[in-house]
């Protein structure tokens, strides 16, 4: 069964600072995806970035990155420049290929930007 | 881009009585739907996937006589929550994906809070 690792129940860090999340997964299958969403308050569920395990790049958006490293089954999320606007929970969630994306999400973890 | 719109945002109903909500994919086709759970403070968890013209699949725990799920045409899916109790508040979110394939952004509705007295 696959599996979904956020350990950072909480986060702060400085406005204008980078930050990093963590984010680690379990499974035995080769092909599959790599979301982080963010969901402020008010509950939306926000899409940040994608990851494909085929991948050969990490991938960026924006502020945003994607620490990939597939030998570690690890997928970091690093904001770049953090904005109070950022303040939120941060979701990081995992697909199989042609599951039809049936995501299965971490526990998350609530970042707070101080000014 | 694409939508996935929920209604209602925000209900409130007596213990016993059933609730609908539904979740629409404004601007595309959504072959298949996906009716997440949240409690407070906790993740997303998923409760089933909603397939146009066949049954729910439902994940292991979740009782499908009490989580009623309807996705009678490619933009329409419908979670009813039968005989709701207070344990069944909880946040319902659904999200729906655009096409084939299986990559990049899968589209969320903005949730449902439902509260039961």
């Amino acid at each position: 069964a696959q599996k979904i690792t956020q350990t950072q129940p909480g986060m702060f860090v400085q406005e204008k600072e980078a930050v990093t999340l963590d984010c680690t997964y379990d499974t035995s299958d080769p092909s599959y995806g790599l979301f982080w969403y963010k969901q402020p308050s008010s509950g939306e569920m926000i899409f940040l970035i994608y990851q494909g395990s085929y991948d050969q790049q990490n991938a960026t958006e924006g502020r945003y990155s994607l620490n990939f490293q597939k030998a570690r089954k690890s997928a970091n999320l690093v904001i770049s420049a953090s904005q109070l606007g950022d303040s939120a929970m941060y979701f990081c969630a995992f697909d199989l290929a042609g599951g039809y994306n049936k995501l299965i999400f971490g526990a998350g973890t609530r970042l707070a930007v101080h000014p | 881009g694409a939508v996935v719109s929920q209604h209602p945002s925000r209900v409130i109903c007596k213990s016993g009585t059933s609730v609908k909500i539904e979740c629409r994919s404004l601007d595309f086709q959504a072959t298949t739907m996906f009716w997440y759970r949240q409690f407070p403070k906790q993740s997303l968890m998923l409760m089933a996937t909603s397939n146009e013209g066949s049954k729910a699949t439902y994940e292991q725990g979740v009782e499908k006589d009490k989580f009623l799920i309807n996705h009678a045409s490619l933009t329409l899916s419908t979670l009813t929550v039968t005989s709701a109790h207070p344990e069944d508040s909880s946040f319902y979110i659904c999200s729906a994906r655009e096409g084939a394939g299986n990559t990049g952004e899968l589209f969320f509705g903005e949730g449902s809070r439902l509260t039961v007295l």
